[in-house]
This record gives C-alpha cells, structure tokens and sequence, in this order.
C-alpha cells in the first residue's frame, strides 16, 4: 500500500547540535507538507513543499523535497529546546477524479538537552 | 491557536456503541479531513469533506462515516466501536483540499 517512511523515529542532541529527519515515500508525491505536534498537543502546519528539488527556509529550519518527489528532508541547524516536539512528513497522493489522501509517516520525536 | 474547535475533548464509550464527534472549521475554510491517531503513531488519514461532499477516504471500514453541514462544520460517526477505535481523533480545516492542514485540538476517545 501507500506508505511514508519517516527515520529516525527518536532522536536525542544536545542543545546546539544539529538534527535531520528523513521521509521516503514508494510512490511519487504531489506534494509534500511538514507538521510539528508538541507533546499533548496537536499537529502544526510548518511548510509545504511542491516542486522537485524544492529547497526551503524558515531561520534555522531548511525542508527539501528530492528531485523524483518521492524524498524529503527537514534540517535542523543548532537546536534549541524549542524545538523538542514530534516532527511528521505528510506526503500528498491524488488518485482517480483528482481526490486525494495526505499521508503522514510515523514521525521523528526530537529530545533536545539543555 | 487555529480556528478549528472539536468537541468533546473526551469521550469514553464501551464496545460496540456508537459516537459522534463534531468538528467547527476555520472561518473561511471549505474542506474539513478527519484523522485517527494512536499513541506514538503518525496521523491515519480517515476521509475529506470538500463542499458537503466525502473527496477522498483512507482504509478505514464503513463503520466509519461522515458528514460536512452547509456551514462547513463536520460530525465523525463511528459504529460498533472495537477497542482498536481507542485513539485521538483530529479534525483538519483548510482552504481547498490539499492546502496546509489547520488542526483542532482533537478528541481522545477510549473504548472499554
């Protein structure tokens, strides 16, 4: 079936330290969207990516889609506690009569050490 | 905070009951998603409401249904509750249909 693959699911820095999470999709994507979701909380819209080889930035976040629009990355430049939270990929699928399903992978929970 | 309201907060049914839960969308929003997420797990996309009409439904049963009111608002509905239904259940507005996904607050139901 359609699936998004998100690694790593955990991943513990120190404050200052870098962090990247990875999402694979196995079919192509219309589109692909970013989320975070603080614990207890609910998902928040970060960006939306479109175009292959799309690179964006927001500060200290930088969100690629890959050029066959099947891959994503979000980077994290010097993390700060802030940014501790759940992070999800969300992979756009239209299919017949352009419906659609927004698929989200499992998730990368980013612990940051103060 | 979005705009988007969901109602209840909780919810603790037995099984095979029935539930509801209702869903306000952003103002200016025409399209209303539903999602079910279990606990450490990504959102599962359950269906899309676009114009009072189902645009799109994931790999849920048919003991899953839905409705979107002239004013956009949405209502779940859910059948024969199994314990597998135990979840947080998300609604989403957004402006046309795939456009950044407004999230409510959500509403954990638990099925005993």
């Amino acid at each position: 079936g359609q699936q998004v693959m998100q690694i790593p699911q955990y991943q513990h820095v120190q404050e200052g330290e870098d962090f990247t999470t990875y999402c694979n999709s196995s079919t192509t994507l219309s589109n692909i969207q970013w989320y975070k979701q603080r614990p207890g909380g609910h998902p928040v819209f970060l960006i939306q990516l479109v175009k292959s080889g799309e690179v964006k930035k927001q500060k200290r976040l930088t969100f690629q889609f890959g050029e066959a629009k099947k891959n994503s990355s979000l980077h994290i430049t010097a993390t700060q506690t802030t940014d501790v939270g759940t992070y999800f990929c969300a992979g756009l699928r239209l299919g017949s009569g352009n419906t659609g399903k927004l698929i989200f992978g499992q998730g990368t929970t980013l612990q940051v050490k103060p | 905070e979005t705009g988007v309201t969901q109602s209840p907060t909780h919810l603790i049914k037995t099984r095979g009951q029935q539930v509801t839960l209702r869903c306000s969308s952003q103002s200016g929003h025409n399209t209303v998603s539903w999602y079910q997420q279990a606990l450490g797990q990504g959102p599962q996309f359950i269906f899309q409401y676009y114009r009072e009409e189902e645009n799109g439904r994931g790999n849920f049963p048919p003991r899953f249904s839905g409705l979107q009111f002239p004013n956009y608002s949405s209502e779940l509905n859910v059948n024969a509750l199994e314990l597998d239904d135990s979840a947080l259940y998300l609604c989403a507005s957004s402006r046309t249909e795939y456009n950044e996904q407004f999230f409510g607050p959500g509403t954990r139901l638990t099925v005993l």
